[in-house]
């Protein structure tokens, strides 16, 4: 299965909304999407897994959702700490793959 | 708390070997399903292989098949990366990381801090 992000870079200010998507070659379970971000120099973050769950400590100006082929992370209002990349994998079947990522800049 | 600790990153030549290792605690390792995750200088992320937590099934991307093999000894809760025939582009950041797993779903709940793994000549 191959994740595809879009768009590759998202360049908003502090307080606005952000949309990214994740598209996958094939169906994928609900059960089976999870979402992560990255800052410079960390390890990724988990932040939704099963398409819409929030990971613990997880604000809940993130949410998620999606089914099949299409899956969504929204950030309602971004904050400083949200300018970050963001990544999109599957569980469905190995290899667990990971989408190319898509960086959220500040404009 | 759960930690994730990998060692064993180090400059190697093309062709060589290495071991990567990652001490866990916090959690019953012995229950946990685990991965391996790199990341290239610059890159995404790309997920490497995966054991149960028995150590009797393990998967791997085709991009390491046969040449690393994923291992763990859950009485030292430890995990092992062993890594033969390095290319140039194996150059990375090496991530340990924790699956979970429940009736909700699967993902990757906890990473390591990585270990950094250079081939060059």
């Amino acid at each position: 299965i191959v994740l595809t992000q879009s768009p590759g870079t998202l360049s908003l200010s502090p307080g606005e909304r952000a949309t990214l998507s994740c598209r996958a070659s094939q169906s994928v379970s609900s059960n089976y999407l999870a979402w992560y971000r990255q800052k410079p120099g960390r390890a990724p973050r988990l932040l939704i897994y099963a398409t819409s769950i929030r990971a613990t400590g997880i604000p809940d100006r993130f949410s998620g959702s999606g089914s099949g082929t299409d899956f969504t992370l929204t950030i309602s209002r971004l904050e400083p700490e949200d300018f970050a990349v963001y990544f999109c994998q599957h569980f469905s079947s190995s290899p667990f793959t990971f989408g190319p990522g898509t960086i959220v800049d500040i404009k | 708390e759960v930690q994730l600790v990998e060692s064993g990153g180090d400059l190697v030549q093309p062709g060589g070997s290495l071991r990567l290792s990652c001490a866990a605690s916090g959690f019953i390792f012995s229950n946990s399903e685990m991965n391996w995750v790199r990341q290239a200088p610059g890159k995404g992320l790309e997920w490497l292989s995966y054991i149960n937590n028995g150590g009797s099934i393990r998967y791997y991307a085709d991009s390491v098949k046969g040449r690393f093999t994923v291992s763990r000894d859950n009485a030292k809760n430890s995990l092992y990366l062993q890594m033969k025939s390095l290319r140039v582009e194996d150059t990375a950041v090496y991530y340990c990381a924790r699956m979970y797993t429940s009736s909700s779903g699967k993902t990757i709940d906890y990473w390591g801090q990585g270990t950094l793994v250079t081939v060059s000549s």
